[in-house]
């Protein structure tokens, strides 16, 4: 049964960079056909995608964020990353990650817990 | 980017009756595989999102049957049969048609 599981430091100053990793256990972040992406939803509110990849380096970022996202992906850790930089307050939300399909299949199943990182000086 | 729009933001229904979640896309789904590329899910508190429906109307394995999915043109509706006190949550939509993948503002759901 595939599982992920996020993890990364919960407060962040703002200005700094936000870093996540999402480590997968009960499959490969190599198989394919998957993405994997990240979402996030601020506390309250609703869902907002941030972005995916590719395990070979293809990367879809939301152009909303996307001049502050970087993701890749560690084959050998079965693990994948989120980096968001010069972070706000607006940052401060529960970060998911999950696994995608690919093609056609671009529905998001399943998700990690969830990590709660907030923004605050 | 194609908005979602849910209605209602909440809904209380007695346990037993039914529920009507309603999504609207703000253009077509419909891709040429002849499939409209939408997906619904259930959060319940403190827990993540899980997948329940995909293609408007293919009930992920698993998930009960009282949950369906219909399609109408650009709106979609998730109707829960009969309302368990396990089905309290919130449910969101989701396309997949384009990027960015865009989700409903959520319909939060609760017993009458």
């Amino acid at each position: 049964q595939l599982q992920l599981q996020g993890s990364g430091p919960r407060l962040v100053k703002p200005s700094e960079a936000l870093s996540l990793t999402c480590t997968v256990s009960g499959g490969s972040v190599a198989s394919s056909p998957y993405y994997w992406g990240w979402i996030r939803q601020p506390p309250g509110k609703g869902l907002e995608w941030i972005g995916s990849l590719y395990y070979r380096g293809t990367t879809y970022y939301n152009p909303s964020l996307k001049s502050r996202v970087t993701m890749s992906v560690d084959t050998s850790n079965n693990q994948f990353s989120l980096n968001l930089s010069s972070v706000t307050a607006a940052d401060t939300a529960v970060y998911y990650c999950a696994r995608q399909g690919t093609g056609y299949n671009n529905w998001f199943d399943p998700w990690g817990q969830g990590t709660l990182v907030t923004v605050s000086s | 980017d194609i908005v979602m729009t849910q209605s209602p933001d909440s809904l209380a229904v007695s346990l037993g009756e039914r529920a009507t979640i309603s999504c609207k896309s703000s253009q077509s789904l419909l891709y040429s595989n002849n499939k409209n590329h939408l997906a619904w899910y259930q959060q319940k508190p403190g827990q993540p999102p899980k997948l329940l429906i995909y293609w408007a109307s293919t009930r992920e394995s698993g998930v009960p049957d009282r949950f369906s999915g219909s399609e109408s043109g650009t709106d979609f509706t998730l109707t829960i049969s009969s309302l368990q006190a396990e089905d309290v949550a919130l449910y969101y939509c989701q396309q997949y048609y384009s990027t960015p993948w865009t989700f409903g503002q959520g319909t939060k759901v609760e017993i009458k």
